[in-house]
């Protein structure tokens, strides 16, 4: 049984183009994430929720647009796609990821979104 | 602001070597610590982490130690095998962030 899963697992669209991905968490933590990741493998912090509520936008383009229905769920959806926004996406979870906490990130196993 | 500076790769050795592989870290306090391995393909799995000052976190023959005199996290391993070739992620806790370092890829020839 699958801790982090998101899908789709790959996205080929077009430039303008609207795409979404969706991810899901049983492990019961109460922290989710979207990280990004660049062709030279740098992970770069886009999004963190706590209890379903945003935290963290790290500038991120407008055009990129989290929702988090509730605890479990963190969807990501993509307006107007650019040539840039070719990476894989990650989902992410964790406990109590504020300050008190100490534990660690897990992660889902990408979606490598492709824009031509 | 938070950081994480980790050696760039590639880093190429025999089967059998010796591996290291630093980090250092900026922080406010004494964040939770951690290494993360990438196998070709797939995403990030913890490799070990340490919570305090002195902790040593440990998995299949890695070790690295939690140094706050020198802000250290470095990442060794005793004798390299080819299935340990990975690109490798140190990383620190954040509030409500994990920053990672930019990834050492690793490369073990039989």
């Amino acid at each position: 049984d699958t801790a982090v899963s998101q899908t789709p697992k790959y996205l080929v669209t077009q430039m303008g183009n609207d795409k979404s991905i969706k991810c899901e968490q049983n492990l019961g933590h109460d922290t989710m994430y979207w990280y990004k990741q660049d062709s030279k493998k740098f992970l770069k912090i886009m999004f963190s929720y706590n209890n379903k509520e945003l935290i963290i936008n790290e500038t991120v383009p407008n055009r990129f647009s989290p929702k988090s229905p509730d605890k479990a769920h963190l969807n990501l959806h993509i307006n107007s796609l650019e040539l840039g926004d070719s990476a894989v996406y990650f989902c992410a979870s964790s406990q109590k990821g504020g300050r008190d906490g100490t534990g660690e990130l897990f992660f889902g196993e990408g979606s490598r979104l492709t824009v031509l | 602001g938070d950081s994480v500076t980790q050696m760039e790769g590639p880093v190429t050795l025999s089967e059998e070597a010796f591996l290291t592989i630093n980090c250092t870290y900026t922080a406010t306090g004494y964040p939770s610590l951690f290494w993360y391995v990438q196998y070709p393909g797939e995403g990030l799995q913890l490799l070990l982490k340490a919570t305090k000052a002195d902790d040593k976190g440990s998995n299949k023959g890695f070790e690295a130690t939690y140094r706050k005199e020198t802000t250290s996290f470095h990442l060794e391993k005793g004798s390299v095998q080819v299935s340990d070739s990975a690109v490798y992620f140190c990383a620190l806790k954040g509030t409500y962030k994990y920053i990672f370092g930019t990834g050492t890829r690793l490369k073990v020839l039989a």
